[in-house]
C-alpha cells in the first residue's frame, strides 16, 4: 500500500509570492492533517481535514487556508508569503479523524527568500 | 492550552547503555504518541498509549504512560547506534464529537548514540 506522498518535494519562493502544497494520503484515509516543523517553534499543528470540511485549525494567520477534495486529497495555501513561512509542512492521514495513528508523509521543505 | 514537554532535549550516549526519555504534559490527555524522525526525514510512528500503566515494547525501545502524574517514558535498553534519531512524544485530545483536536508535539528528543 502506497504512503502518504506530498509535492512537491522542495520549494523556493520569495517574500510575498503565495504557494500551494498538495497531499495524497494513504488509499482510504478520509482525515488529512497538516503540520508546521520549524527549528524554533518544533512542530505545530496547521489544520485538520475529513469529508472536505475542515474540522480543526490551529493557532495560524489567515494567510494559511487548505481544503480537501471528494477523493481526500488535501491542498493547503499560503498567500503573502513571509520569510518565517520557511519550514518543513508534513502531512498525515488516518482512517479518520478519531482514529489513533496518523501517518505522516515526506514533507515539502519550503524556503522563503 | 495544552503543554508538551520533553526532556532531556539532546543526549548522548553510548552503545550497550540504557536510557530514559521523558515527557510531560500539562492536561489530561486522551491518546499519546511518540515518533521518531532521522534527519532530512517524516515522523515514523512508534508507540500510542491509549491508558493509564499502558506499556509497549518493540525491539530495544519500550513505552510507559502514568496518565496520573502525566507523564510519558521512552525506555532505550542496550542502545545502538541505528537508534540514533530525534524522538517526538504527542498528545491529543478528543473533542466531545469524537474528533481529535490535532497533535502537540513536544521539542524532541535528539540522541546520539555513540560507538
Amino acid at each position: 500500500k502506497a504512503g502518504v506522498t506530498q509535492t512537491p518535494r522542495y520549494l523556493i519562493k520569495t517574500r510575498g509570492q503565495q504557494v500551494t502544497l498538495s497531499c495524497s494520503p494513504i488509499s482510504g484515509h478520509r482525515s488529512v492533517s497538516w503540520y508546521q516543523q520549524t527549528p524554533g517553534q518544533g512542530l505545530q499543528f496547521l489544520f485538520e481535514y475529513f469529508s472536505e470540511t475542515q474540522r480543526n485549525k490551529g493557532n495560524f494567520p489567515g494567510r494559511f487556508s487548505g481544503r480537501q477534495f471528494s477523493n481526500s486529497r488535501s491542498e493547503m495555501n499560503v498567500s503573502t508569503l513571509e520569510l518565517g513561512d520557511s519550514a518543513l509542512y508534513l502531512c498525515a492521514s488516518s482512517l479518520g479523524p478519531s482514529q489513533e495513528t496518523q501517518y505522516f508523509g515526506p514533507g515539502t521543505r519550503l524556503l522563503v527568500l | 492550552e495544552l503543554k508538551v514537554e520533553q526532556n532531556p532535549l539532546f543526549l548522548s550516549m553510548q552503545e550497550g547503555k540504557n536510557y530514559t526519555i521523558y515527557c510531560n504534559y500539562s492536561t489530561t490527555s486522551d491518546r499519546l504518541y511518540w515518533y521518531r524522525q532521522d534527519p532530512g526525514k517524516s515522523l515514523e510512528s512508534l508507540f500510542v498509549l491509549l491508558s493509564n500503566g499502558a506499556v509497549k515494547q518493540e525491539g530495544r525501545l519500550m513505552a510507559s504512560l502514568d496518565t496520573k502524574a502525566r507523564l510519558s517514558t521512552l525506555h532505550i535498553t542496550a542502545a545502538v547506534h541505528d537508534l540514533s534519531a530525534t524522538y517526538f512524544c504527542a498528545v491529543d485530545i478528543l473533542e466531545s464529537g469524537g474528533g481529535a483536536d490535532g497533535l502537540t508535539f513536544g521539542k524532541g528528543t535528539h540522541l546520539i548514540i555513540q560507538p
